[in-house]
């Protein structure tokens, strides 16, 4: 079983819905939690991230955290046609994992005109 | 200021031939590493390094080589390339291992062995 369970999708909503993206995981351990954007053919990129549980907003970007349940989510609000592409969780955790990153597969989302 | 640069794009090998990519950073980051993408697999770590002269193996080592001879530059090395290492390969760097610092991407090398 994968530390990092996410669904891949695809995702596909109408211009201006909210897009609802979460991942599961394993490792009581992990404390940061990442979120990064991939568009088609680049590199991922860091969108947000929190440490331990509770909510952070930026824009129209929120992730929250669930630790009790290890359980994260995204959420896209008033999404556009820029925000199509693949969204990938990240965490990691103890001293021992530092900067080592434990990956999902990550959800492609397609953003419809 | 380029960020991290990886080279080449694009590669198509036949089984056992080698080859090396080259990623570089201009970030004066401390931390690289090595990462494949394998459609439903994520990113999997293969290989890091701490800062220059150090290499130390992640996730999937098997099958590639590195050295970090300069602190700009991560060379990941296919000796004897197989089907399975068909991917595409990203480097990342960042400043340091903490857990909030950010990881910074290359554009991807895809990679393909016949």
């Amino acid at each position: 079983q994968k530390e990092v369970e996410q669904d891949p999708g695809p995702l596909s909503v109408p211009e201006g819905a909210i897009v609802s993206l979460n991942c599961t995981y394993s490792n009581s351990a992990f404390q940061y939690f990442m979120w990064y954007r991939q568009y088609s053919r680049k590199g991922p990129e860091l969108l947000m991230y929190t440490y331990s549980s509770g909510n952070k907003e930026d824009g129209r970007f929120t992730a929250q955290v669930d630790k009790s349940s290890k359980y994260i989510s995204l959420f896209i609000r008033d999404s556009q046609p820029s925000d199509s592409a693949t969204y990938l969780c990240a965490m990691s955790g103890s001293t021992d994992s530092w900067g080592k990153l434990q990956f999902g597969a990550g959800t492609q989302v397609v953003v419809t005109p | 200021n380029a960020g991290v640069t990886q080279t080449p794009k694009f590669r198509v090998l036949k089984t056992g031939q080698s080859m090396t990519l080259l990623c570089a950073q201009d970030m004066n980051h401390e931390y690289m590493y090595w990462y494949r993408q394998d459609p439903g697999m994520g990113l999997r770590l293969i290989h890091y390094s701490v800062g220059e002269g150090t290499t130390a193996k992640g996730e999937v080592p098997d099958g590639y080589n590195v050295s970090r001879l300069k602190k700009q530059n991560f060379l990941l090395g296919l000796e004897s390339a197989a089907p399975s290492q068909t991917s595409v390969y990203f480097c990342a760097s960042s400043y340091s291992g903490q857990g909030t610092d950010t990881q910074y991407f290359g554009p991807g090398t895809r990679l393909t062995v016949l």
